[in-house]
């Protein structure tokens, strides 16, 4: 079964720190993607990234970058957390056999105050 | 932009049938997917199908595919109380890198 595991399920932040946000994929995937989860808007693209170093803007990038250094491992920053970031993040990794499902992680709710 | 819409509430007794409905304004989606997001947990592929494909049966679950109005649906089966979650339509995206564009889910009621 393919894993995708997130590094914290809850995370209490202030304003203004910065915050990594780990993912990692067991499947040797090279597509991986991060998503923020709010009621009422359902899950928007922040980045993505198709191969070990690079990466490509989503839907809401501002606020936010990433690091792809290792094909296995795709990481989150907040380099000066919000409020307004206060969300659930979610990362998923694409197979890209057959019809291109993507696995999701459990989620990390990160609480910015 | 490319825009996908689903109602966000449905409630239904136990033992009636299901009916998730989605609309989206890509028309060149190779695949269109469902998927399940318990309490708490990720979201979970629950069924897909292909965009030339008018409908897919897998056990309890029908999904419907109108290409020309641009329509996806889900219909559950003799919906039971572990069916209760949130299900989001999502839309594979043209162009590559295999984006998709998703609802903003719609939260699933089962009541005895």
């Amino acid at each position: 079964d393919v894993k995708v595991t997130q590094s914290s399920r809850y995370l209490v932040k202030r304003t203004g720190e910065k915050v990594f946000l780990e993912c990692v994929q067991d499947m040797d995937h090279e597509n991986m993607f991060w998503y923020r989860q709010d009621p009422g808007l359902g899950l928007r693209l922040i980045y993505f990234s198709y191969d070990v170093k690079m990466k490509e803007k989503g839907d809401i990038p501002e606020g936010y970058s990433v690091s792809r250094e290792k094909k296995e491992r795709f990481s989150l920053i907040l380099e000066s957390a919000s409020t307004n970031q206060t969300s659930m993040y979610l990362c998923a990794s694409l197979s890209t056999r057959g019809y291109n499902e993507q696995f999701f992680g459990p989620g990390t709710r990160l609480t910015v105050l | 932009g490319e825009d996908v819409e689903q109602s966000l509430f449905l409630s239904v007794r136990e033992g009636d049938s299901s009916v998730i409905n989605c609309t989206y304004t890509d028309s060149s989606s190779t695949y269109l997917y469902w998927y399940k997001q318990e309490p708490g947990a990720g979201l979970q592929l629950l069924t897909y199908i292909f965009s030339n494909m008018d409908m897919k049966q897998d056990q309890r679950l029908t999904v419907l595919l109108n290409k020309k109005d641009k329509h996806l649906s889900l219909r559950i089966a003799d919906t039971q109380t572990g069916d209760s979650a949130i299900y989001f339509c999502a839309v594979g995206l043209s162009g590559g890198y295999n984006k998709l564009i998703f609802g903003a889910g719609t939260r699933l009621a089962v009541h005895p």
